[in-house]
């Protein structure tokens, strides 16, 4: 079945410090993949969807600047948490769909969690 | 915009009981729902999609159905064993060509041995 390979699993770093999480299909093309963020028992909540070859586009009340989204190829996704505070601690999964698979799941990361002192 | 309530938030039960998880969403025009299992500081593993032309999907103990009219959707999950202690998520994807899911806040399972 389709793999979506997140990393790292976790991170501590101190405020101020940008962060880069990396979010890879394995065994299959994703043009498109979504980054979610998740706090203590709550919801996921979509931060942003990121685009082979072209700018991300974000939620509302998402920081472009803030969060920086790159997808360079059809396997690859990584978001940047520049200038991280503590209040950016939380838990952060991409997902990912199959290329030309229009029913196919959403399929999810392990997720990383972030934590900013 | 679409939301989606799970209830109740947490659930415990012996080992040997059905479960019997809620989701509701209240615009009614979605494509799909998914049911996910979340273990703790972990990912999503999908568990059952179904789509919304579907009434009910199955998976070994795990069964789900959908009445899309009333904007519900139900997760059983028949003799529940100590494995199942987790978070069940549902989502809703919008109409074709939308991604976005909406996800509910989840449902803690814990079965006690």
């Amino acid at each position: 079945g389709a793999v979506v390979s997140q990393h790292p699993s976790w991170v501590i770093c101190k405020s101020g410090t940008s962060v880069k999480i990396e979010c890879r299909s394995l065994d299959f093309q994703a043009t498109t993949m979504f980054w979610y963020r998740q706090f203590p028992k709550q919801s996921l909540m979509l931060m942003a969807t990121s685009n082979e070859g072209s700018k991300a586009t974000y939620e509302q009340g998402v920081e472009k600047d803030k969060f920086l989204i790159n997808h360079a190829s059809l396997t690859l996704s990584t978001l940047t948490v520049t200038s991280a505070h503590p209040e950016d601690s939380s838990f952060y999964i991409c997902s990912a769909r199959v290329i030309q698979n229009y029913n196919s799941p959403l399929h999810f990361g392990n997720g990383t969690r972030l934590t900013v002192t | 915009k679409q939301e989606v309530t799970q209830i109740p938030a947490a659930l415990s039960v012996p080992e040997g009981e059905n479960l019997v998880l809620n989701c509701s969403f209240t615009d009614s025009a979605i494509y799909n729902l998914q049911w996910f299992r979340q273990d703790p500081g972990k990912g999503l593993t999908s568990l059952l999609l179904i789509q919304s032309s579907q009434r009910e999907q199955t998976s070994g103990r795990l069964n789900a159905s959908l009445d899309k009219s009333s904007g519900r959707s139900t997760l059983y999950i028949a003799a529940s064993q100590p494995g199942d202690s987790a978070t069940y998520l549902c989502a809703v994807r919008p109409p074709p060509n939308d991604y976005k899911l909406s996800f509910g806040a989840g449902t803690t399972v814990t079965v006690r041995a």
